[in-house]
């Protein structure tokens, strides 16, 4: 099965701009989490969904928001950017049918996707 | 709230032994153990269960002490491609959110 994907890879923006960024989930998987990754902070989740639904959401101020589409596909946008957007975004998948799986299901992550705010 | 990883980084030669550590405040359900290498994405080691049992793969391997709320990572004969990032993503029950530590930094020198 092929990966996890995201794009684009690398982006560069100023201040006030916005931005999406993609993520296509591993075949078959209808989970999607969010993280932005610091050097000084580590992994801190964004948001999760599933089917379409916004299932868990973590403590980033309402310029980032996400969406998921019927395939799965996940978009995240942040809005008018500032410095310290600059990060790396990764996105992770897994089935996340908590009846089938049930809890405690591991995730993939995809490559990221590099931010740099000027 | 986010576990604790420690050491916070560790420097070992080829061949020597590692324990990297991940405690919690909060009754775990579930550990997931992580490394990273530079510019790469975070790749899957293994999950640990409430309730289950010490996991291995190849020298790599990992527990969990339910009292303590803490897994450990055991890494053996350390090896140069052992060198990056390891993380622990934990999630509690009821909630499938992962939360990762703040990562341990592993560099294998010859």
């Amino acid at each position: 099965k092929a990966g996890v994907t995201q794009t684009p890879r690398y982006l560069i923006k100023t201040r006030g701009q916005q931005v999406t960024l993609s993520c296509s989930p591993i075949s078959g998987h209808r989970s999607v989490s969010w993280y932005q990754q610091t050097p000084g902070q580590g992994l801190q989740f964004l948001f999760e969904y599933f089917s379409e639904t916004q299932r868990n959401k973590g403590n980033f101020p309402g310029r980032f928001s996400g969406r998921q589409f019927s395939n799965s596909r996940s978009e995240m946008n942040v809005s008018t950017l500032e410095l310290g957007d600059s990060a790396l975004y990764l996105c992770a998948s897994r089935n996340g049918n908590l009846a089938e799986m049930g809890y405690g299901e591991t995730q993939y992550f995809g490559p990221g996707t590099r931010l740099l705010v000027l | 709230q986010q576990p604790v990883q420690s050491p916070q980084a560790v420097i070992l030669r080829e061949g020597e032994d590692a324990v990297i550590n991940c405690s919690s405040s909060k009754a775990l359900y579930s550990v997931h153990w992580y490394r990273q290498k530079h510019g790469e994405a975070p790749v899957f080691l293994m999950i640990l269960l409430k309730g289950g049992e010490q996991k291995g793969h190849d020298k790599i391997s990992a527990s969990f002490n339910e009292k303590k709320q803490q897994s450990s990572l055991y890494l053996t004969a350390s090896q140069l491609s052992y060198s990056g990032t390891y993380f622990c993503g934990t999630s509690v029950r009821g909630n499938e959110k992962l939360t990762f530590g703040t990562g341990t930094r592993l560099t294998i020198i010859p």
